[in-house]
C-alpha cells in the first residue's frame, strides 16, 4: 500500500515554515524521508524507526506517530535550497521480515520563493 | 567511502529495441541493490531488488528483467522496449544487514526516452 502524502504541492516565501504529512493504511515500522531536486536523484534526509521518534537536522525535522500510522516532516524558516520534491518511504511487511524494501509516496513538491 | 555509478545518463531508444542499463557500487560488500522507475511527475516505483548474486525479486510484472552477475553490479534489461518504458531509472543500494534501518543511496539516474 502506497503511503499518502499531503499536500501535493506547496509554495513558500523564504523564511516561512511548512509541514509535509505521510500516512499509511498499514502499520508502519519505519519511515524514510528523501528530497529530490529537479532532474537529480533523491537524497536521503532521515529515517524514523520508533513510534514517537523525532529527528532533526538543522531546520528540518520529522516525527513518527506509530499509532496514527503517520509521519510529518517539518521545514522551519525555509531557505531557497529547500526547494524540491519530498518523498516519504515506508517499510513494508513485518519488521525484519522484509528486505527493508520501501514503498514511496507520490511526493510533495515544495517551492521556496525569495 | 561508498559510491554508486549508473550509466548511461540519458538514452533514446526506438520501440522494440533492447535495453541494458548498468549500475555498480564501490566501497561496500554484500549490498542490497534496487532498480526504481520514476515516470514524469510521479513517485518512485520499485521494479527489482536483490539481496545477493543471482538473487532477483520482481515487484511488478513487465517486460523488464534484472540480473546481478557480481556482488556490486546490477543490470536492468529489456528485449523489446515499449513506449510505456520511458522514464527516469534509478539504481540504489543499502546495507545488506538490518536493511530496514539503512538509507537508500541512489545513483544519478538514467533518463530513458522510448520513441
Amino acid at each position: 500500500q502506497q503511503p499518502v502524502q499531503s499536500p501535493q504541492a506547496v509554495i513558500l516565501r523564504e523564511g516561512e515554515d511548512a509541514v509535509i504529512n505521510c500516512s499509511s493504511s498499514k502499520a508502519l515500522y519505519s519511515v524514510h524521508w528523501y528530497r529530490q531536486k529537479h532532474g537529480e536523484a533523491p537524497v536521503f534526509l532521515m529515517i524514523l524507526l520508533k513510534g514517537g521518534e523525532q529527528k532533526g537536522h538543522e531546520k528540518i525535522s520529522a516525527s513518527f506517530n506509530e499509532k496514527k500510522q503517520q509521519s510529518s516532516l517539518y521545514l522551519t524558516a525555509s531557505q531557497l535550497s529547500y526547494s524540491g520534491t519530498y518523498f516519504c518511504g515506508t517499510e513494508r511487511g513485518q519488521r525484519g521480515g522484509s528486505q527493508g524494501n520501501l514503498i514511496f509516496g507520490k511526493g510533495t513538491k515544495l517551492s521556496v520563493k525569495p | 567511502s561508498q559510491t554508486i555509478h549508473q550509466w548511461p545518463a540519458t538514452l533514446v531508444q526506438p520501440v522494440g529495441s533492447p535495453l541494458s542499463l548498468e549500475c555498480t557500487v564501490e566501497g561496500t560488500s554484500n549490498p542490497n541493490l534496487y532498480w526504481y522507475r520514476q515516470a514524469a511527475g510521479r513517485g518512485l516505483q520499485l521494479l527489482f531488488y536483490s539481496v545477493g548474486i543471482g538473487q532477483i525479486s520482481s515487484e511488478v510484472p513487465q517486460n523488464l528483467s534484472a540480473s546481478r552477475p557480481q556482488d556490486r553490479q546490477f543490470i536492468l534489461s529489456s528485449k523489446k522496449l515499449l513506449l510505456s518504458d520511458s522514464g527516469f531509472y534509478l539504481c540504489a543500494w543499502s546495507e545488506g544487514q538490518r536493511s530496514y534501518n539503512s538509507p537508500l543511496h541512489f545513483g544519478n539516474g538514467t533518463r530513458l526516452t522510448v520513441t
